[in-house]
């Protein structure tokens, strides 16, 4: 067990719609991250955030969005949903210094129909 | 900008034998180099880090990795391979952006395990 939680774990929705993944990072953590895990693209860093700022972009469209709230803990929005988008999303989180041991959720697997 | 190959797709190997997954990485400074594994269902699990020092690694469940800079590799090793070491295993290099973590995966090698 890492420590970091994401919800749901499984969830299927249909084409155009908009889903709301949760992760909640280890106690202490600041940084959280969010990757995409798919057949064809392998593990696509998205963003991460710091402390409840956006530190760091990477492949991420622009029908998702992401948060990091005052709790710490970060919603990652995807909207519009498309085939293409059906993935396992992973949160991660790591402490403050510069370490670059991330911890990962287990993930939540999207399946957009 | 940073990459990451892994070369091999799937490798099998026997119980008990030794191992070793490949990782080459592109980056201009000094790399932080990472070995993750990902078991069926789980999430990513770090087995070892490199960010300086004394180029053979040390990590958790028996492996190890070496950092040869002339070859731009970090290759992962274990003496003899347990049937629990099945699993997908990734190599990742990250920046040196004090408070960035943010970390570039290869695309993974599958280890399979025959009795």
């Amino acid at each position: 067990d890492s420590g970091v939680t994401q919800t749901p774990k499984h969830l299927i929705t249909a084409t155009g719609q908009r889903v709301t993944l949760r992760c909640s990072p280890r106690s202490g953590d600041l940084s959280v991250y969010w990757y995409q895990q798919s057949l064809d693209q392998g593990l696509q860093f998205l963003i991460q955030y710091y402390n409840g700022e956006e530190r760091a972009k990477g492949n991420i469209l622009e029908r998702f969005s992401a948060q990091q709230f005052p709790d710490l803990h970060s919603e990652l929005n995807l909207s519009s949903l498309e085939l293409g988008d059906s993935a396992l999303y992973f949160c991660a989180s790591s402490v403050e210094v510069n370490t670059g041991e991330l911890f990962f959720g287990e993930g939540s697997r999207l399946t957009v129909l | 900008a940073q990459s990451v190959t892994q070369p091999d797709i799937h490798i099998t190997v026997s119980e008990g034998a030794s191992l070793e997954l490949r990782c080459n990485y592109s980056y201009g400074a000094t790399p932080y180099l990472f070995w993750y594994v990902q078991s069926p269902g789980q999430g990513l699990q770090l087995l070892l880090k490199y960010f300086s020092g004394d180029t053979l690694v040390q990590g958790i469940k028996g492996f190890e990795a070496e950092f040869k800079r002339s070859q731009s590799s970090f290759n992962l090793r274990k003496p003899s391979v347990h049937w629990s070491d099945a699993a997908e295993y990734f190599c990742a290099v990250g920046t040196t952006n004090f408070g960035n973590e943010k970390l570039t995966f290869g695309t993974g090698t599958r280890l399979t395990i025959i009795p």
